[in-house]
């Protein structure tokens, strides 16, 4: 089935630091990959979305590029801030089933960036 | 202001005790699901619907209910609730059932079954 597997946390690095939280995926079909971030406290939130293959998404600074050969959609910032720390998933949907659609997440990487 | 809202926002209840967590959006979405987040296992589905009075089982429905009597609400309802049911409620909609559709999700339920 399908699924999703993310670089385990916590991360944690200083301001202004280059991030890299690596994801990767298996999929029957053809499926759309999204980056949700949750704050403490809070629901999930979209980030960003890549639709089909060498789609870049891109929202406040992150970006991740849908890359199918490599099965990957990993999630980069130049430079973090610590109003950047929160719980980031990757996640992503396929049709693949008979009816319906699930988003199939990874299990979450923690960030925190300090000052 | 586009939302998903949930209530109660927190519970701690007894075994067996039927309760219900609603669930609204004002967005005119065709799609509502919930989830249940446990720690290291995720997010995962429960149950889902496409549209008003259509509704399918998830990945983890035991245990639960829903219905779908109108657009804008999907309530969760625990018949009789167990501590394995322990565990942070999502609420989320979309556009449409459609995979290249982003779901918006509720602030959560925390629910605690003693």
């Amino acid at each position: 089935g399908d699924s999703v597997t993310q670089m385990e946390g916590p991360v944690t690095l200083s301001e202004e630091a280059f991030l890299t939280i690596n994801c990767t995926y298996t999929a029957t079909g053809y499926p759309s990959l999204f980056w949700y971030v949750q704050y403490p406290g809070e629901g999930l939130q979209l980030l960003l979305k890549a639709t089909k293959a060498d789609d870049k998404g891109s929202n406040k600074g992150f970006e991740a590029t849908y890359r199918k050969e490599t099965t990957s959609f990993h999630l980069e910032k130049g430079s973090v801030q610590v109003s950047d720390s929160a719980v980031y998933f990757c996640a992503l949907s396929d049709r693949s089933r008979n009816s319906g659609y699930a988003l199939n997440f990874g299990k979450g990487t923690s960030l925190l960036v300090t000052p | 202001e586009a939302q998903v809202t949930q209530n109660p926002r927190y519970l701690i209840t007894v075994t067996g005790k039927k309760l219900t967590v609603t669930c609204s959006q004002n967005m005119n979405h065709e799609y509502m699901s919930w989830y249940r987040q446990d720690p290291g296992l995720g997010l995962r589905q429960i149950y889902y619907s496409m549209n008003v009075e259509v509704t399918d089982k998830g990945d983890v429905p035991e245990g639960y209910k829903v219905s779908r009597k109108e657009k804008r609400n999907f309530p969760l309802i625990l018949e009789s609730p167990s501590p394995n049911q322990t565990s942070l409620y999502f609420c989320a909609s979309s556009f449409s059932g459609t995979s290249n559709q982003p779901q918006h999700f509720g602030d959560g339920t925390r629910l605690s079954i003693l």
